[in-house]
């Protein structure tokens, strides 16, 4: 059983569209991590969350600490946030990775 | 801040060849972290470092990996010798702390072992 399951795998979406991709967990964690990989292969950290919600941009991130949920939402999706998003969680002393959704954003 | 360094960009090594990946985390930042990535496996945490000690290497594949700190600002990920199955990008990323702090990653360093 892997300690992180996201959802979808894969996603397509239409230019504009409103984007939920999710995150269980079933460790009990210090911090979550949502992580963005571009088709180059660059790797960027978009949020860091221990509790409640963040916003930067069109970007949304959300956790349930109770419920060891989080999601990640994009507002009126662009093409160029086609990328894979990756879940990680940090339990103080080891991380773990979900498998990443992959998302395409067409025009 | 010029963000965590890596080299190489790619190295294509043969079989039995030592590799060497370097990195040089942000300046301040007193945790450093070696991640693999590999299509089957996806992201994986190899080893971490604070304040320059090893403090988990439980996701070193086997004793042909080793990692070291000898000082704040580089790190060493070393491969020895060098199998085709190692073929991956080797991320490093620091942060202030190890958790409760955004993470930093390189650009990574493509190896592919022939």
């Amino acid at each position: 059983k892997n300690e992180v399951e996201q959802s979808p795998q894969n996603l397509t979406a239409q230019e504009g569209e409103f984007i939920t991709i999710n995150c269980s967990y079933s460790v009990g964690i210090s911090a979550l991590h949502w992580l963005q990989q571009h088709p180059g292969g660059g790797i960027v950290s978009l949020f860091m969350l221990s509790s409640g919600k963040k916003k930067h941009g069109r970007l949304i991130a959300t956790i349930n600490i109770q419920e060891k949920h989080s999601s990640l939402h994009i507002t009126a999706s662009h093409p160029r946030d086609s990328a894979v998003y990756i879940c990680a969680v940090d339990t103080g002393n080891q991380f773990y990775f979900g498998t990443g959704t992959s998302l395409t954003v067409i025009p | 801040d010029a963000g965590v360094i890596q080299s190489p960009r790619h190295e294509v090594t043969e079989m039995g060849q030592e590799v060497t990946l370097r990195c040089k985390p942000i300046s301040g930042h007193d945790y450093l972290f070696w991640y693999r990535q590999t299509m089957m496996r996806g992201l994986e945490l190899l080893i971490y470092f604070n304040n320059n000690v090893p403090i988990d290497d439980s996701g070193m594949p086997e004793d042909r990996f080793s990692a070291k700190m000898p000082n704040a600002s580089f790190s060493t990920l070393k491969i020895q010798p060098s199998e085709p199955r190692d073929s991956a990008v080797y991320f490093c990323a620091s942060s202030l702390s190890s958790s409760g702090n955004t993470i930093y990653f390189g650009e990574g360093s493509w190896l592919t072992v022939v």
